[in-house]
């Protein structure tokens, strides 16, 4: 059974700030996605690593992958409040009838004056 | 140009009560999935397709059914609600089989009584 964590869960941090989430992941996947949620509304896709090694960015976020670690990485630099959200990621499990993505359980990120 | 469209965004059943999620894409593309989200557990994956016609069952499948007569449409059935189903459902769409990045639906927030 593939099993994605996150960590940290809940993170508080101030307005310039650098951080990373980590996402750690239990059985062999060469695809991971990034996900934000704002409090009460839908999902959207921030980055999609399809190989090892892969870094994508994306304005002060930027996301890279490691498929032997299996370990996926979300740096923010220099935080402003808009990143406030909670981000989430999610691993490709391959089956024969398609793709099952299975989500980490999100880390709130606040983001403070 | 809509996206990925659920209804209704909000519904409060009975127990033992049946209803059907709505999901509807303009987008033609092939796979078409439902998560629910609960509170500290990220997404579940409860069903998904590949096609019309094709549909599998995902990590939490107990107690809901699902079909896919065309490219468009993927509703969720509920045949006898319980308070366990209270959650918030998510509607997904992507390309492709091969799930390229998700596109989300903007949630139906289901109580059951």
């Amino acid at each position: 059974e593939l099993k994605v964590e996150q960590n940290p869960l809940f993170l508080s941090m101030q307005e310039g700030k650098n951080y990373t989430i980590y996402c750690n992941y239990s059985t062999t996947s060469d695809r991971l996605y990034w996900y934000r949620q704002d409090p009460g509304k839908s999902l959207e896709s921030l980055f999609v690593l399809l190989s090892n090694g892969a870094v994508k960015q994306e304005g002060r976020l930027m996301a890279s992958l490691d498929t032997k670690a299996r370990l996926s990485t979300l740096h923010i630099t220099a935080a402003v409040h808009d990143l406030s959200a909670t981000y989430f990621c999610a691993v490709d499990k391959r089956e024969t009838s398609g793709s099952r993505l299975t989500f980490g359980e999100g880390t709130q990120l606040t983001v403070n004056p | 140009n809509a996206g990925v469209t659920q209804t209704p965004k909000f519904q409060v059943l009975k127990t033992g009560q049946s209803m059907t999620l709505q999901c509807a894409q303009d987008m033609n593309h092939e796979y078409m999935s439902w998560y629910r989200q609960d509170p500290g557990m990220g997404l579940r994956l409860i069903h998904y397709s590949v096609g019309a016609g094709i549909t599998d069952q995902g990590e939490v499948p107990n107690g809901y059914n699902v079909s896919r007569s065309t490219t468009e449409d993927f509703p969720l059935r509920l045949l006898s609600a319980a308070p366990s189903q209270t959650s918030v459902y998510f509607c997904a769409s992507s390309p492709s089989a091969t799930n390229e990045k998700l596109f989300f639906g903007s949630g139906t927030q289901l109580s059951v009584l």
